[in-house]
């Protein structure tokens, strides 16, 4: 059973600092994984999706990386910003032909301090 | 930028009530999925649907539940009978196509709260 695992559980850091958020899963055998922001309340917000087949992806400051065969990925955010605090969550998605879900990893949760 | 809209972002019940809650995935999207987030828990997926039916269904998704596309815009997702635990945020998401070229696009939710 696929399991998602993202650390640190929560992170503070001071505005302009580069962070790496953590996210490992279980399974390697996947389609697809996918970085979102949750603020306080809100809806999940996509940052970036890397597909199997590729090694990474980047949208302005945020970088995400995968390593399918170790069962990670990473999101990296240059120069933090205080609106940058949020969740972050990290999602994979099975083999296309066996699944319509993603499964979610429980979160990393940053605060970046002015 | 096209997005999914649900109503209502917030929603009061009592135990034993039937709750519909409802979404308007993006106009071109094919598939559509309803997950709920207990608070301080992980994000579950429910339910997903396409041509009109249900395509894969958690274990969470029991009898109590049904998803319905009633018109060729809204998807409901229906509680018959709601438990106290069935209080979550609950999401909307839809894809364009079963390849998720461009990913999923979530809603903005639904907070349920049953007393």
């Amino acid at each position: 059973k696929q399991e998602v695992t993202q650390i640190p559980a929560a992170l503070s850091v001071p505005e302009g600092e580069n962070l790496v958020l953590n996210c490992s899963f279980t399974d390697s055998a996947i389609y697809n994984l996918q970085w979102f922001r949750q603020d306080p309340g809100k809806g999940l917000t996509s940052l970036l999706l890397i597909q199997s087949s590729q090694r990474e992806q980047t949208s302005g400051r945020l970088n995400a990386s995968l390593d399918k065969s170790s069962g990670r990925s990473t999101l990296y955010i240059a120069a933090s910003q205080p609106g940058d605090s949020a969740t972050y969550l990290c999602a994979v998605r099975p083999p296309m032909d066996s699944s319509y879900k993603l499964i979610f990893g429980s979160g990393t949760r940053l605060l970046v301090r002015p | 930028e096209p997005e999914v809209t649900q109503t209502p972002s917030h929603q009061v019940t009592q135990m034993g009530q039937e709750v519909i809650l409802r979404c308007v995935p993006i106009s071109n999207h094919l598939y559509f999925y309803w997950y709920r987030q207990i608070l301080g828990q992980k994000v579950e997926f429910l339910v997903s649907f396409y041509n009109n039916e249900i395509s894969e269904k958690s274990e969470i998704f029991d009898d109590q539940f049904s998803v319905e596309r009633p018109d060729g815009s809204n998807f409901t997702l229906k509680i018959r009978s709601t438990k106290l635990e069935d209080s979550a945020m609950y999401f909307c998401a839809s894809s364009e196509r079963l390849s998720w070229t461009k990913g999923l696009f979530f809603g903005s939710g639904t907070q349920l709260s049953v007393l």
